[in-house]
């Protein structure tokens, strides 16, 4: 598949599981994002990763714990999450970091804390 | 930091209708604003953006214009059709930042 991946779809889990979330790149790109997408909020960008380096950490908690093994995949490893924290998870990569690079968004996870 | 509203929440038009939704921000040292679609069910698309050195900017059917003095912009739709129904983000570059702010979205419905 070509674009951006993410894996899985949806997600349910307990407020005491562990479990990542993964998205992947295939378009050569150099930047990475996850956003969290809630009801009638606006998209909330949570990380960035240029060249695998974490280059913003938007004051999220630290039950979200992400990683960028390389700039084709970016994992988000969640831990001990709350109920408020249910929402659609899209990753997004851009060619680079500049705000005019076009977003390429992944088709999200949703996901539901228990 | 950079804030960015945007409204109506919802809109509903009638087939060929235009439509029309504005967004303003705070940050005057934005100079970036993209517009991305998000169809039901699929992910947010980048439809069209505009710099700040430059007022309107047009592409088939939408167009996009910004006032900087008022710290606005605007996505206008003409001849609207059914497949233009869904969630509508504006966004700005948080000044010198290389981030977006996105806003809350805006759900356009088109009435066949």
């Amino acid at each position: 598949e070509t674009g951006v991946t993410q894996t899985p779809r949806h997600l349910v889990m307990g407020m005491t599981n562990k479990k990542s979330l993964k998205c992947e790149q295939h378009l050569g790109h150099n930047a990475m994002y996850w956003y969290k997408q809630s009801a009638k909020k606006p998209l909330e960008l949570m990380f960035v990763y240029s060249l695998e380096e974490r280059v913003e950490n938007n004051s999220v908690p630290s039950r979200f714990s992400p990683e960028c093994p390389n700039s084709s995949h970016l994992f988000l490893h969640l831990h001990t999450l709350q109920p408020e924290d249910s929402a659609l998870y899209l990753c997004a990569s851009s060619l680079g970091l500049a705000a005019y690079n076009e977003q390429f968004f992944g088709p999200g996870t949703r996901l539901t804390v228990l | 930091g950079e804030n960015v509203e945007q409204h109506p929440s919802t809109l509903s038009v009638q087939e060929g209708d235009s439509a029309v939704i504005k967004c303003t921000y705070s940050d005057s040292a934005s100079n970036y604003f993209p517009w991305y679609k998000q169809e039901l069910g699929k992910r947010p698309q980048l439809i069209i953006d505009i710099r700040s050195n430059v007022g309107e900017k047009k592409d088939q059917r939408i167009a996009v214009t910004l006032n900087k003095t008022a710290k606005h912009f605007s996505l206008h739709i003409t001849e609207t059709q059914p497949e233009d129904s869904a969630v509508y983000f504006c966004a700005a570059e948080k000044g010198g930042s290389e981030k977006l702010v996105f806003g809350k979205g805006m759900k356009l419905t088109v009435n066949p």
